[in-house]
């Protein structure tokens, strides 16, 4: 049974840096065509993809937010840590992490989000 | 970034209802392009992928299709429980791009 779960803190003040662990079940990042992606929606907003590691370390981000962001894996622990900086109340938002498969390039799993709100 | 122009924003239906919801890439995409079904307060969840694919556990009267550079979802007899935002998204390239969403009222 694939399970994604989200951890970090729930609210960050302005300037801060946000650090988000995904905990994955059910499969492992270390096998090829394994993917993850952090997917992002501001609250009644559409959804917004952040980042993306593989199974091979490759990494991929936002094109707007890719000066704030890192992604990183341990496998060893099963997880994905994504890491923005300098945050700011416009990123308020339900951060998801997903499996994404090579295979036909798809978002199969979701985590259930975990709600983040940038505040002073 | 490849832009994905979605319409409509919004639709009211009714139960046994046939709705179409059209997706549109600012590029070629090939077939690579998913629906997603997202319910208030809950995860997107996976209908389509690659264009026509039903993905494991989602009823037969959802379809995509393609036709030139329009993506469509369609829902043949609409069910209550078929009332929520939908979004198709881009996976031919990164970054990832969804459409602005359709919330489908019935």
């Amino acid at each position: 049974q694939v399970t994604l779960t989200e951890s970090g803190p729930a609210l960050v003040k302005p300037t801060q840096t946000l650090t988000l662990t995904c905990t994955l079940s059910g499969f492992s990042l270390s096998s090829y065509g394994m993917r993850v992606s952090w997917i992002r929606q501001p609250p009644g907003k559409a959804l917004e993809w952040l980042a993306r590691i593989d199974w091979d370390d490759d990494k991929y981000y936002s094109t707007s937010l890719k000066t704030r962001l890192n992604i990183s894996k341990d496998t060893s622990k099963n997880q994905v840590v994504l890491t923005m900086t300098n945050m700011d109340p416009v990123d308020t938002a339900t951060y998801f992490c997903t499996r994404d498969l090579l295979r036909y390039s798809i978002i199969d799993y979701w985590g259930q989000g975990k709600v983040v709100t940038v505040s002073s | 970034d490849i832009q994905m122009t979605q319409s409509p924003s919004s639709l009211s239906a009714s139960v046994g209802d046939r709705v179409t919801i059209t997706c549109r890439a600012s590029q070629s995409i090939s077939r690579f392009l998913s629906w997603y079904q997202q319910k208030p307060g809950k995860a997107p969840n996976l209908l389509i992928y690659a264009t026509s694919h039903l993905q494991s556990g989602v009823p037969s009267r959802f379809t995509g299709s393609e036709s030139g550079a329009d993506f469509t979802l369609t829902i043949s007899s609409l069910q209550p429980e078929d009332s929520a935002t939908y979004y198709c998204q881009q996976s031919y390239s990164t970054p990832y791009t969804f459409g602005q969403g359709t919330k489908l009222e019935i």
